[in-house]
Order: structure tokens, then C-alpha cells, then sequence
């Protein structure tokens, strides 16, 4: 069974622009959630999707959206990019609602110049 | 405000000792307890995970161990290997979402 997939997995973006990251669950997966990495700050919680529909997001601005397609992949994206933006972006997958252990792709390491 | 706190932010242990990693929380309401293992240019990988009903699990070499009353939770590594270097990260599952602590950089040495 193939893993969570992220795509692509660096990208290099200048401030102002916007990004869009791609996320394939495992197959059967419905629920997808995006988490962002910094040094020192953990994972913080971005938001997560369930059957196409936001369930839950954490404290990010609004310059940070996502979406899920009927197949469950998933898309994150954020515009108007600042430098701060710069972190690993981290996919989850889990069967259902994100209530147990949840399975992550590799990441997108974003990169804002 | 972190909510998840790992306040080692690295540990140095010695192959086929123990290695003992931390984790404290504040939310009461917290009710599952993850630890992911990371390793550099790799997501986390889900290692063990422990409810709120419980006070021990044990997989292998992996036990951690909740103190609800302290709000405190352990993750013990016995014998410590070279291939257990890596991040660690404490996860507890709020009402929302999970809340990730910082991580702690266990290194192995041989």
C-alpha cells in the first residue's frame, strides 16, 4: 500500500508570490491534515479535511487555505508569501476523522526568498 | 501558550542504555498521548501511543509511561540503538486537532 505522498518535495518562492502543495493519502484515507514545521516550534496545526469539508483549523492567517478533492487528495495553499513561511509543510493521513495516529508524508520544504 | 512541552531539546545517550524522553502538558483535557519518531528529510513516523485510561504501554523496546496527575508522559528506549537517533515528538489529541511538543533530538552514541 503506497504511503502519504507530497508533492513537490522543495520549492523555492519569493516573497508576495503564492504556493500550492499537493497531498495523496493512503489509499482509503479520507481525512487529510496539514501541519507546519519551523526549528524550535514542533508541528503546529494548519487545518484538517474530511470527505471535501474543512473539519478543524488551527491559528494561521487566512493567507493559509487548503481544499480536498473527492478522491481525498488534498491542497494546501498559501499566498502573499512572507519569509516566516519558510518551514516543512507536513501532509497526514488517517481512515477516518484524525483521531488516532495519523500517517505523514515526507513534506514540502518551502523556501521564501 | 505550548500546551505540549519537551523541554530537552536534546539527549545523549549511550548504545544499549536506556534513553528517557519527556513530555508535559497542560490541557486536562487531553485523552491520547502519541510519540512520532523523525528522522532528517522524512515525516514523522508513529512510534507508540498511550490512552488517558492507561498508565503503561509497552512495543519492544518502546514503553511509555502517563502520569495523568502530573500531566506527565515518558517514553522509555531500552536498549538504545544507533539507529534510534532521531527527533522525537510528543503528540496529544485535543478536541480538535493533535498538539505536537517541540521534539527532542535523541543522539545514540556508539
Amino acid at each position: 500500500k503506497a504511503g502519504v505522498t507530497q508533492t513537490p518535495r522543495y520549492l523555492i518562492k519569493t516573497r508576495g508570490q503564492q504556493v500550492t502543495l499537493s497531498c495523496s493519502p493512503i489509499s482509503g484515507h479520507r481525512s487529510v491534515s496539514w501541519y507546519q514545521q519551523t526549528p524550535g516550534q514542533g508541528l503546529q496545526f494548519l487545518f484538517e479535511y474530511f470527505s471535501e469539508t474543512q473539519r478543524n483549523k488551527g491559528n494561521f492567517p487566512g493567507r493559509f487555505s487548503g481544499r480536498q478533492f473527492s478522491n481525498s487528495r488534498s491542497e494546501m495553499n498559501v499566498s502573499t508569501l512572507e519569509l516566516g513561511d519558510s518551514a516543512l509543510y507536513l501532509c497526514a493521513s488517517s481512515p477516518w476523522t484524525a483521531n488516532t495516529e495519523a500517517f505523514f508524508g515526507q513534506g514540502t520544504r518551502l523556501t521564501v526568498v | 501558550d505550548q500546551q505540549v512541552k519537551q523541554n530537552s531539546p536534546s539527549l545523549s545517550v549511550q548504545e544499549g542504555r536506556i534513553s528517557i524522553l519527556n513530555c508535559d502538558y497542560t490541557n486536562s483535557m487531553f485523552d491520547y498521548f502519541l510519540w512520532y519518531k523523525k528522522y532528517p528529510a522524512e515525516g514523522p513516523t508513529f512510534l507508540i501511543s498511550i490512552s488517558s485510561i492507561k498508565d503503561k504501554n509497552e512495543d519492544g523496546r518502546f514503553t511509555v509511561f502517563l502520569n495523568k496527575s502530573a500531566k506527565h508522559l515518558s517514553l522509555h528506549i531500552v536498549p538504545s540503538q544507533p539507529g534510534d537517533s532521531a527527533v522525537y515528538f510528543c503528540a496529544a489529541r485535543g478536541v480538535r486537532n493533535f498538539v505536537f511538543g517541540p521534539g527532542t533530538r535523541l543522539s545514540v552514541l556508539p
